[in-house]
């Protein structure tokens, strides 16, 4: 079974411009969840999608946003990026929910704005 | 809101030594689970914790679940180079069902 994938593995933007990153689930699995890793901040949720409704939301401004396909593909948007923004963003996916069940990474695409 | 703090933030121990890392959450917590991240990886899941008192064993490792279900600890017997990494926490909160992730633990060991 093929893991969680995600794309593009590394991007560079700058300051003011937005930037789409994609998640491939595990075949089968209808949550993903997405995640912000910093140094300073360390593993912090974004938000969940499951069967293309938005199920939980962390503490991130309106400029982060996502959605999910009917494929269970999802999709995270950063708009008007700020530097500290710069961070690795995952996501993970399990069958059910974020909250009740083993979660599987993907490799993060890795963001820097200059 | 509700916070999950865990410790220590660096754990160095020489090869063959026990390790433990411990989280506290500010509030109960409805389930715990536990992550390790090797240098350069992703997060790879190692197991939940849903009743009060639990303990799970996977091999060299033991995790428990306080009585309260506001704390959580990982403890590694007789470490080995393949335990280098950082072990997250990440409680899933009762009242908001939103899942918080302590700071982690990286493990060095000295062989």
């Amino acid at each position: 079974k093929a893991g969680v994938t995600q794309t593009p593995r590394y991007l560079i933007k700058t300051r003011g411009q937005q930037v789409t990153l994609s998640c491939s689930p595990i075949s089968g699995h209808r949550s993903v969840s997405w995640y912000q890793q910093t140094p300073g901040q360390g593993l912090q949720f974004l938000f969940e999608y499951f069967s293309e409704t938005q199920r939980n939301k962390g503490n991130f401004p309106g400029r982060f946003s996502g959605r999910q396909f009917s494929n269970s593909r999802s999709e995270m948007n950063v708009s008007t990026l700020e530097l500290g923004d710069s961070a690795l963003y995952l996501c993970a996916s399990s069958f059910r929910a974020v909250t009740d069940e083993t979660q599987y990474f993907g490799p993060g695409t890795r963001l820097l704005v200059l | 809101g509700q916070q999950v703090m865990q410790i220590p933030q660096y754990q160095h121990v020489q090869e063959g030594e026990d390790f433990t890392t411990y989280c506290n959450s500010s509030t109960t917590l409805s389930n715990i689970q536990w992550y390790k991240q090797r240098p350069g990886g992703h997060p790879v899941f190692l197991i939940q914790l849903v009743k009060s008192g639990e303990v799970k064993k996977q091999k060299r490792l033991t995790f428990q679940f306080g009585e309260a279900k506001k704390n959580s600890s990982l403890h590694i017997t007789a470490t080995q180079t393949t335990d280098v990494g950082t072990y997250f926490c990440a409680g899933m909160g009762f009242m908001d069902d939103k899942i918080i992730f302590g700071k982690g633990t990286r493990l060095h060991i000295l062989p």
